[in-house]
């Protein structure tokens, strides 16, 4: 079945640091890998995705390329904010699948 | 504020009481999905709606669940004969279906069996 793994967390930097957080899947066909966001009191929300190898998802200054030969989709960001600090979740979905596979999320602070 | 709603946010119960939750969706949204997530963990997928048919459900939804759309709008969750082990945060999603896996997440309703 499928299954997506995220680095061991939590993490803890101080604002403008380079931020990675790893992650990586195994599914049975071709999926499409998104990153989800859950600020301090709200709803999961959608950060970025891609839908075939070597795509590269970006928003508010958030990137991740899709890896088939590595099947991994880290996101990283250059320069963190307070504002960053939130739970990141790592999906998946199977091209013609219905429901969305998470990982176990990262907790992550960003100290000003 | 058109986003998914779901009330009630926080739910108290007894071992062996039923509970219902209930999920609106974004009004143009035909899909909808239920989660569970417990403490630490990523959502996990109970089950899924297109319009009013079910289309969906999983393993992790015992008989003590059922899930209903009836009209296509809004949805319920109902446990019947909550255990401990059901405390977690319900999670509803809705989607348009245009983008597969874009899901628009309500805040949750958090169960708590004593």
């Amino acid at each position: 079945g499928n299954s997506v793994t995220q680095m061991e967390g939590p993490v803890t930097l101080s604002e403008e640091a380079f931020l990675t957080i790893n992650c990586t899947y195994t599914a049975t066909g071709y999926p499409s890998l998104f990153w989800y966001v859950q600020y301090p009191g709200e709803g999961l929300q959608l950060l970025l995705k891609a839908t075939k190898a070597d795509d590269k998802g970006s928003n508010k200054g958030f990137e991740a390329t899709y890896r088939k030969e590595t099947t991994s989709f880290h996101l990283e960001k250059g320069s963190v904010q307070v504002s960053d600090s939130a739970v990141y979740f790592c999906a998946l979905i199977e091209t013609s699948g219905s429901r969305l596979t998470f990982g176990e999320g990262t907790q992550l602070t960003v100290n000003p | 504020d058109t986003g998914v709603s779901q009330n009630p946010r926080h739910k108290i119960t007894k071992r062996g009481q039923n509970v219902t939750f209930r999920c609106d969706p974004i009004s143009e949204h035909n899909r909808l999905y239920w989660y569970r997530q417990t403490l630490g963990q990523g959502p996990e997928f109970l089950t899924y709606f297109q319009n009013e048919a079910q289309l969906e459900k999983s393993r992790l939804l015992s008989d003590r669940f059922s899930a209903e759309r009836p009209k296509g709008s809004f949805s319920t969750l109902e446990i019947q004969r909550t255990e401990q082990g059901d405390s977690a945060m319900y999670l509803c999603a809705s989607s348009s279906g245009l983008a597969t896996g874009e899901l628009f997440f309500g805040e949750g309703s958090r169960l708590t069996v004593l």
